[in-house]
């Protein structure tokens, strides 16, 4: 399948400060998902982008997809002590699910 | 409640010792997938089903081997276990294989083999 790169891998803040991540192609994507893995948790669906330059809110969390539909990226603003954990990117090939490495986020009380 | 089962939770064995580690989807699901989750390396595709008798290879399939006899059930096979799979393995559902539809994960399965 595709590749997805998902940057950065690992990132610490403090709460209350904002967290974004990345994922990016280079060919087009048909749709990317979002998995959110809680510390000793199992995957668990976030959200889905369809159409190009899409935008979707959940609460603190912001989810866009790239006008070319090569890149989307998560924003969560103000992380909590439950935005703790690894935060995967998925995109399909045709009936298969491609994810990427994931970026495990660390947030200090 | 609905849900994807995966049995056991942590498994450890001995290098060559066949083993299967069972997944059971109670949503009438037609779409299965096994993924291991290595560190760094995310979540990578072993096996899928696309329904009953359905079965294709993911990315990383040598070492491994699935049936798909039923619907709901979709066992995960190591005839003879190698360090090297010592992994956290997850079973995953959806309603049906396409390119939209959401996955729905087992818990995991720990598995180190020595």
């Amino acid at each position: 399948g595709q590749q997805v790169m998902q940057i950065p891998q690992y990132q610490h803040v403090q709460e209350g400060e904002d967290f974004t991540t990345y994922c990016n192609s280079s060919t087009t994507l048909s749709n990317i998902q979002w998995y959110k893995q809680r510390p000793g948790g199992h995957p668990v669906f976030l959200i889905q982008l369809v159409k190009s330059g899409e935008v979707k809110k959940q609460k603190r969390l912001t989810f866009q997809f790239g006008e070319a539909k090569k890149n989307s990226s998560l924003h969560i603003t103000a992380t909590q002590t439950t935005d703790v954990g690894t935060y995967f990117c998925a995109e399909t090939s045709g009936s298969r699910l491609t994810f990427g490495e994931g970026t495990q986020l660390t947030v200090n009380p | 409640e609905a849900q994807v089962t995966q049995n056991p939770r942590y498994l450890i064995t001995v290098t060559g010792k066949k083993l299967t580690v069972t997944c059971s989807q109670n949503m009438n699901h037609e779409y299965m997938s096994w993924y291991r989750q290595d560190p760094g390396l995310g979540l990578r595709q072993i096996y899928y089903s696309m329904n009953v008798e359905v079965t294709d290879k993911g990315d990383v399939p040598e070492g491994y081997k699935v049936s798909r006899k039923e619907k709901r059930n979709f066992p995960l096979i190591l005839e003879s276990p190698s360090p090297n799979q010592t992994s956290l393995y997850f079973c995953a559902s959806s309603r049906r294989q396409g390119p939209r539809e959401k996955l729905f994960f087992g818990s995991g399965t720990q598995l180190s083999v020595l």
